[in-house]
């Protein structure tokens, strides 16, 4: 099984800054088959990012994801008070899928 | 955009059984693997089951094999999850995804299980 850790556990940004969030696996990940969540308080989650940097339709192009192998990012540029939430990595590579435990970024 | 309505959520007492079900009007159902994810409350989310788009296949995490299982009508456009021998630790709100090569990319707004006496 593969293990998704994710850092900071919470982030604290000022409007209009940049914020960064990691996720790393305890194995490759193939393919980079690795996603990015975001979930709002009382909302199921909404897909940001597949393939581990194409942003899903919809999506801003202030979220972009990168990385490869064991060590992903999801950076959020210019954040903005709608940008409030939990985020969660999780692969797709193998069974079973797995997601990381979340970073919440305040704003 | 995808609607995908779960529902058969409830209050179940430990050992008893529960069924859910997910339905959509809004896209070639049979086409896609299909998802359940739970999320324990102020937890993460968990992976729990897929089905192939045939109805054919079936993948559970551990923790539920043997006391899960999922299906599909692709006629009647649902997906349900039987679950039996429940336990306080199924407690979460039980969400359906539709799945695009691997990909949850779209999910349905959940219905709560709860596990207690």
């Amino acid at each position: 099984e593969i293990v998704l850790t994710q850092s900071p556990g919470t982030l604290s940004v000022s409007p209009g800054e940049g914020a960064t969030l990691s996720c790393r696996a305890s194995q490759n990940i193939g393919h980079n088959y690795l996603a990015w969540f975001q979930q709002k308080p009382g909302q199921s989650p909404r897909l940001l990012v597949y393939g581990a940097s194409t942003r899903a339709t919809g999506i801003p192009d202030r979220f972009s994801g990168s990385g490869s192998g064991t060590d992903f990012t999801l950076t959020i540029s210019e954040v903005g008070p709608e940008d409030s939430a939990m985020y969660f990595c999780q692969h797709y590579s193998s069974l079973p899928r797995t997601f990381g435990q979340g970073t919440k970024v305040e704003i | 955009e995808v609607h995908l309505v779960e529902s058969g959520g409830d209050l179940v007492q430990p050992g008893g059984s529960l069924r859910l079900s997910c339905t959509t009007s809004d896209f070639n159902f049979y086409h896609f693997d299909l998802t359940w994810v739970r999320q324990a409350p102020g937890k993460g989310l968990e992976w729990v089951a897929t089905m192939d788009p045939l109805g054919v296949i079936e993948y559970y995490v551990d923790s539920v094999k043997g006391r899960f299982t999922v299906s599909r009508n692709n006629a009647g456009r649902s997906l349900s999850l039987q679950m039996n021998n429940l336990r306080d630790e199924d407690t979460a709100i039980y969400y359906c995804a539709r799945e695009t090569l691997g990909v949850l990319d779209s999910w349905g707004q959940g219905t709560l299980v709860t596990v207690s006496s």
